[in-house]
């Protein structure tokens, strides 16, 4: 059983448009991450949340909004999407916190394209 | 330039061999390093980590560090078609007061049956 599930899987959008990326660990873990993986670039780290707080952003845009409604979720907002936008996005968590320095466990990603 | 970089990008080794993948960091800022492994359709999952200069070995896989060149390197001996993936070195910092990971672009090993 997956422990950290993302939704969808699969996602295709239309430019402009906003869309938001789902993610619940069952980990037990206190701190969650998001990263991107596009043809590009290598996988780029984006967002830290430890104990539902936001700890560092690296995304330069504010199109790119975390949610964090539980401490097992962090969902991924995106707004005014662009075809540059289109990557894997996937989710991330670790055990204590954003303090230590400890492995990532990943989710499978979701892969949006943006056309 | 990238503040971790690996090489080779891509690397084919028969069943049973050596592979030998390796990544230099620019930054005397990291302080651990890690290596990832990431299936097709799946996300990176975490095998091992390294901080101490020298060998860690765990399994058919061993990690070498060199603090003094920032060098290092991923060793997986007996290859099996299984470990046929996209391997990523990964190294963390401190930024903004939380751990981040700054990872490499990648290694695409085939282990050939």
């Amino acid at each position: 059983d997956p422990k950290i599930i993302q939704k969808p899987k699969y996602l295709v959008a239309v430019t402009g448009s906003e869309k938001i990326l789902i993610c619940e660990q069952y980990l037990g873990h206190n701190a969650m991450y998001w990263y991107r993986q596009s043809a590009k670039k290598p996988l780029e780290f984006m967002f830290s949340y430890s104990y539902q707080k936001l700890m560092d952003n690296q995304t330069a845009s504010s199109r790119f909004q975390p949610q964090s409604s539980k401490k097992n979720h962090l969902d991924l907002q995106i707004t005014a999407l662009k075809p540059d936008d289109s990557a894997t996005y996937f989710c991330a968590s670790s055990p204590r916190g954003a303090y230590s320095n400890e492995r990532l466990f990943f989710g499978h990603g979701t892969k949006l394209s943006v056309l | 330039q990238q503040k971790v970089q690996q090489s080779p990008e891509s690397l084919s080794v028969p069943e049973g061999g050596m592979a030998s993948l390796n990544c230099t960091s620019s930054d005397r800022n990291f302080q651990y390093f890690w290596w990832y492994r990431q299936h097709s359709g799946e996300g990176p999952k975490a095998l091992m980590s390294i901080f101490s200069d020298g060998d860690k070995k765990e399994g058919r896989f061993t990690a070498h560090l060199n603090k003094a060149s920032l060098h290092v390197s991923l060793h997986i001996r007996d290859s099996q078609p299984s470990d046929s993936a996209l391997y990523f070195c990964a190294a963390s910092e401190i930024s903004s007061g939380s751990w981040q990971l700054i990872f490499g672009s990648g290694t695409q090993l085939t282990v050939m049956p």
